[in-house]
């Protein structure tokens, strides 16, 4: 089984500010890693994913994600937000070796981007 | 072209009625999903499809039952509704093979009053 879990459940930021959205999860077997962002009433949208390979990740959105293996932590980031950044954020595990596995998702991240 | 579309996306019932939320997608895959999102914003799976056969059914109550009529379409039917099912339902598929990332409908805001 896995499970994920998002530091933060709310992350204030002004615009133009860098911002850092913690992820660790946990599991027995090895994961696939991705980052799912919902705008307000919407439904999910891939962000990035880590399959393998390189462990700096860049999704859309100017959006880049690093996977540690030893600290098991998928953290997102981004350099500098917009307001239209903000929205509820997730992380989420899925196993590599079972197929059609299940997103195990963590609780979200609230990022709101101020003027 | 929507890949995942599910219908409705707004459902308000009376408590003890039956709905169904229907959901089609039309990316080749062969696995389905349904989510529930509660009022926190926490995703739980509720089942797992793949071609037309349940894989995965977790501790949801037995009012809820999912039919796939084929590997392109997992309905979702909900009898004698209750104010704690009020949530909204997502769909998502996967292809199983490639077994990578799922895609999700727009979802189904269910409130029961």
């Amino acid at each position: 089984a896995q499970s994920v879990t998002q530091l933060d459940s709310q992350v204030p930021v002004f615009e133009e500010a860098p911002v850092e959205l913690r992820c660790n999860y946990s599991s027995s077997v090895s994961v696939y890693l991705f980052w799912y962002v919902q705008y307000p009433n919407q439904g999910l949208q891939l962000l990035l994913k880590y399959l393998s390979g390189s462990t700096l990740v860049k999704g859309i959105n100017g959006f880049e994600a690093e996977f540690n293996k030893s600290q098991t932590s998928f953290h997102l980031r981004k350099p500098s937000v917009h307001i239209s950044d903000t929205a509820e954020y997730f992380c989420a595990v899925s196993a590599r070796e079972t197929s059609g596995s299940r997103l195990t998702f963590g609780e979200g991240t609230q990022l709101t981007v101020n003027p | 072209d929507t890949a995942v579309s599910q219908t409705p996306k707004y459902l308000v019932t009376q408590m003890g009625n039956d709905k169904s939320i229907k959901c089609e997608q039309n990316l080749g895959h062969d696995t389905m999903y349904w989510y529930k999102q509660d009022s926190k914003k926490f995703l739980k799976i509720m089942f797992s499809y793949n071609n037309k056969e349940l894989i995965i059914n977790e501790t949801v109550p037995n009012r809820f039952s999912p039919k796939s009529p084929d590997k392109a379409h997992l309905n979702l039917h909900i009898n004698s509704l209750e104010l704690g099912d009020s949530a909204v339902y997502f769909c998502a598929s996967k292809d199983r093979l490639s077994n990578t990332e799922a895609f999700f409908g727009q979802g189904t805001r269910l409130t029961v009053v």
